[in-house]
């Protein structure tokens, strides 16, 4: 699996963009690097995908770098309700019967007013 | 996205109990569902992968004997915690696969939390 590395916290002002940075040097040619968080007590959400192209749907923006070996998460405006715990995951593929996904310590995010 | 259901949301049991959690896609059939567990302020560990109609495959250091998973349908999947111990009390979290529509197949439930007493 590939080892992903993130911040262990950040925090960030209501409304302005919440950059997060993740590392996944060692992630390989078919692998997808996915964005999860998890709001307090709650199952994680999912945020985003991408292979090698940068994304972008109604939650946020995926960068990732032309190496593919680091990637950062844009939240544009970021609100208080964004306050949770992200996962940057790099997925390993199973044959025919989806992925394991292996979480790391993700970041806290904390939005502040 | 897709729903999962997990049921119940909390349970408190007494400790050599068995209680069993329920995981459910309301709107899809998921071929795999996988069984996560969460300490109070660390990450997901995954503990066991199971397909439909087959045996679960559990992670290194799980006891399978302990965490029953049954995936008798397309749209259930079932944990029982059996003979329940204090340190047994966690989040359970189950998330369901999909093969249909993108690449983001998987789906997680809200969570069930066990406290053993």
């Amino acid at each position: 699996d590939a080892k992903t590395t993130q911040p262990p916290s950040m925090d960030c002002a209501e409304g302005r963009a919440a950059n997060l940075p993740c590392n996944h040097s060692t992630i390989s040619g078919n692998e997808y690097v996915y964005w999860y968080r998890q709001i307090h007590s709650q199952g994680p959400q999912y945020i985003i995908h991408g292979l090698k192209n940068n994304e972008t749907n109604e939650m946020a923006s995926l960068i990732i770098t032309e190496d593919r070996k680091s990637s950062t998460l844009i939240l544009p405006h970021a609100t208080l309700r964004d306050t949770a715990v992200y996962y940057c995951i790099v997925r390993v593929p199973l044959r025919g019967s989806g992925s394991r996904l292996t979480f790391g310590e993700g970041t806290q995010l904390t939005v502040n007013p | 996205g897709a729903v999962v259901s997990q049921h119940p949301s909390w349970v408190i049991c007494k400790s050599g109990t068995s209680v069993k959690i329920e995981c459910r896609s309301l709107d899809f059939q998921a071929t795999t569902m996988f069984w996560y567990r969460q300490f109070p302020k660390q990450s997901l560990m995954l503990m066991a992968t199971s397909n439909e109609g087959s045996k679960a495959t559990y992670e290194q250091g799980v006891e399978k004997d302990k965490f029953l998973i049954n995936h008798a349908s397309l749209t259930l999947s079932t944990l029982t915690v059996t003979s329940a111990h204090p340190e047994d009390s966690s989040f359970y979290i189950c998330s369901a696969y999909t093969s249909g529509g993108t690449n983001n197949e998987q789906f997680f439930g809200p969570g069930t939390r066990l406290t053993v007493l």
